[in-house]
Formats: structure tokens, sequence, C-alpha cells
């Protein structure tokens, strides 16, 4: 069974710029979730969406955004970047009030 | 609000020798807890969770946990480590009703030494 799977692994922007970063999720499963690594912040919650529409959001501002598209996978889409947002963004997946699964990530960052 | 605290940053054990990460949480409502485990450049990888029932639970790797509910701990432990342990350790929460995200700890940084 594939994992959930990001794309791209690594990015590399300047600021202002927007970048969208991908996921797919395990297949079945309808609940995506975001997440942010950032040195010395640690893991924090970014967005959930499940069956297309957005759920619950963390504590970012506006310029996050994201979507799941009808066969489940995502976007997030961080807009006007900062230097900031330099950070591993992790995707995860799971069917409704089960454990999470993660990807491998995104790692982004900002010059 | 959920928080969880993970004790020690780092820990630095022998190879073959035992080893317990402290995680203690706070939340006014019942929620599930879990471990995972980072690997160098990768994602995380669930190693154990406790739902409900035994507060015992076994996980992969030979990692165990025991749930303490007076104590709001759940603290991870191997008896024996091996050099592939070498990773980094998170504790982390949900609400059982409600918003599904994760509430994580900063992470123990598990180091094994020949």
């Amino acid at each position: 069974e594939a994992g959930v799977t990001q794309s791209p692994t690594h990015l590399i922007k300047t600021r202002g710029q927007q970048v969208t970063l991908r996921c797919s999720p395990i297949s079945g499963h309808t609940s995506v979730y975001w997440y942010q690594q950032a040195l010395g912040l640690g893991l924090q919650f970014l967005l959930w969406y499940d069956e297309g529409e957005e759920r619950n959001r963390g504590n970012f501002p506006p310029r996050f955004s994201g979507r799941q598209f009808p066969n489940y996978s995502s976007e997030l889409n961080v807009n006007a970047l900062e230097l900031e947002d330099s950070a591993l963004y992790l995707c995860a997946s799971s069917l409704f009030n089960q454990p999470q699964h993660f990807g491998d990530g995104t790692r982004l960052s900002i010059l | 609000a959920q928080s969880v605290t993970q004790l020690d940053s780092q820990v630095p054990v022998f190879e073959e020798a035992p080893v317990e990460l402290r995680c203690n949480y706070s939340s006014s409502v019942s929620v599930y807890l879990f471990w995972y485990v980072q690997y160098p450049n990768q994602g995380l990888q669930l190693l154990l969770k406790y739902l409900s029932g035994s507060t015992l639970v076994k996980g992969i790797n030979g990692f165990e946990a025991e749930f303490n509910k007076s104590q709001t701990s759940f603290h991870l432990r191997k008896p024996s480590v091996h050099i592939s342990d070498t990773a980094e350790y998170f504790c982390a929460v949900r609400v059982i009703q409600g918003a599904q995200k994760l509430v994580f700890g900063q992470g123990t940084r598990l180091t094994i030494n020949p």
C-alpha cells in the first residue's frame, strides 16, 4: 500500500513569492492534515480537510490556505512568503477519527 | 486546550541499554495519545497509540508505552536500544471528540552510543 506522498521534496523561493505544495493521501483516506515543522517552533497544526471541506484551522495567517480535491488529494498554498515560512511542511492522512499517517514532507527554504 | 510536555530534549544512551522517554500532557477533556518517530530527513512514523483499553500499549520496533491517567503521563520505553533507534521522538495528543488536530510535544532526540 502506497503511503502519503508529497511533492516537491524541496523548494527554494524568495520573499514575497507564492508557493503550492501537494499531497496525495493513502488510498481510502478521506481526511488530510497539514503541519508546519519550523526550527525552534516544533510541529504546529495548519489545516484539516475532510470530504472536500476545511474542518479546522490552526493559528496561522490567512495567506496560508489550501483545498482538497474530489480524489481527496490536497494542496497547501502560501502567499507573500516570509523568511519565517522556511520549514518542513508535513501532510498526513487518515480515515475519520483514526490515527494519522505522515508523508516525508516538503522542505521550503525562503531566501 | 491541550498541551504536551516532553521532559527531556535530548537523551543519550549506550547500545543495548534500556531507555525511557517521558511525556506529560494537559487536557480538560479525554484524549487519545500517540508516539511518533522521525528519522533524519523523513516524515513522522507512528510508533504506537493509546485509544482505550489496556494502559500498556505495545508498538513497533520493540517500543511500549504506559498511559497513566492520574499522572497524565504517557512515557515511552524500550528494554534494549539499537543504533538504528537514533531519531527524534514526538509525543502527541488529540481530543476524542471534535477537532482532529494533533498537538505535539517539542520532541526528544534519542542518541545511541556504541
